[in-house]
């Protein structure tokens, strides 16, 4: 089983700054099947990016993943008040799928 | 519209049974796989089942390995998840998630239902 580790579990920022979140897998994502996703509370999880780098429909430039291998980056380049959310990575090369434990982006 | 929507959670006793559902609408549900996907009180994701869109593959979390059973209702476009023997430690809110992509059983998803909460306690 691939584990997925996310850091820092919170980060504290203020809206206009730049949000730098960790994923690291166990194993080599040779593939670069990972995903992230945004959720807000009492929602459900929405698909951010796709194959480590690729937005979703609908995403705003200021979010971009990037990395390989087994150290993958969300970036949110100037938050603005609705990213305020916890943030899972998730690898799709087979199976188990796992998330990792999430990251809490919250206003400083 | 393209949307997934669970039902069937509810309060049990510990040791019973329970079934969720999830409806879908808005695509062709034979094509794509599914998968439950579950979130503890305050918790991350857990991966719970996910069913092959032909039905040929159906994988478990060992958490609920020999206890939850998925199935899917091509006819009526719905997804199901059989739990027995219930514990309290699978009190969580259960989402069903639909892969992006027709054909791959593991993927990524790109639509979630709103989630159906199970609350497992005497």
């Amino acid at each position: 089983e691939i584990v997925l580790t996310q850091s820092p579990g919170t980060l504290s920022l203020s809206p206009g700054e730049r949000a730098t979140l960790s994923c690291r897998a166990s194993q080599s994502l040779g593939s670069s099947y990972l995903a992230w996703y945004q959720q807000k509370p009492g929602q459900a999880p929405g698909l951010l990016i796709y194959g480590v780098s690729n937005r979703a429909a609908g995403i705003p430039d200021r979010f971009s993943g990037s990395g390989s291998g087994t150290d993958f980056t969300l970036t949110i380049s100037r938050l603005e008040p609705e990213d305020f959310a916890v943030y899972y990575c998730q690898h799709y090369e087979g199976s188990p799928l796992t998330f990792g434990g999430g990251t809490t982006v919250e206003i400083k | 519209q393209v949307q997934l929507v669970e039902s069937g959670g509810g309060v049990v006793q510990p040791g019973r049974s329970l079934r969720l559902s999830c409806a879908a609408s808005g695509f062709s549900f034979s094509e794509y796989a599914m998968h439950w996907v579950r979130q503890a009180p305050g918790k991350g994701l857990e991966g719970v089942a996910v069913i092959s869109y032909d039905e040929s593959r159906k994988d478990y979390a060992d958490s609920v390995k020999g206890r939850f059973t998925i199935s899917r209702d091509t006819s009526k476009s719905t997804l199901y998840l059989e739990m027995n023997s219930l514990r309290t430690e699978d009190t969580a809110v259960y989402y069903c998630a639909k892969v992006d992509w027709s054909g791959p059983t593991y993927w990524y998803f790109d639509l979630w239902g709103r989630g159906t909460l199970v609350t497992v306690s005497s």
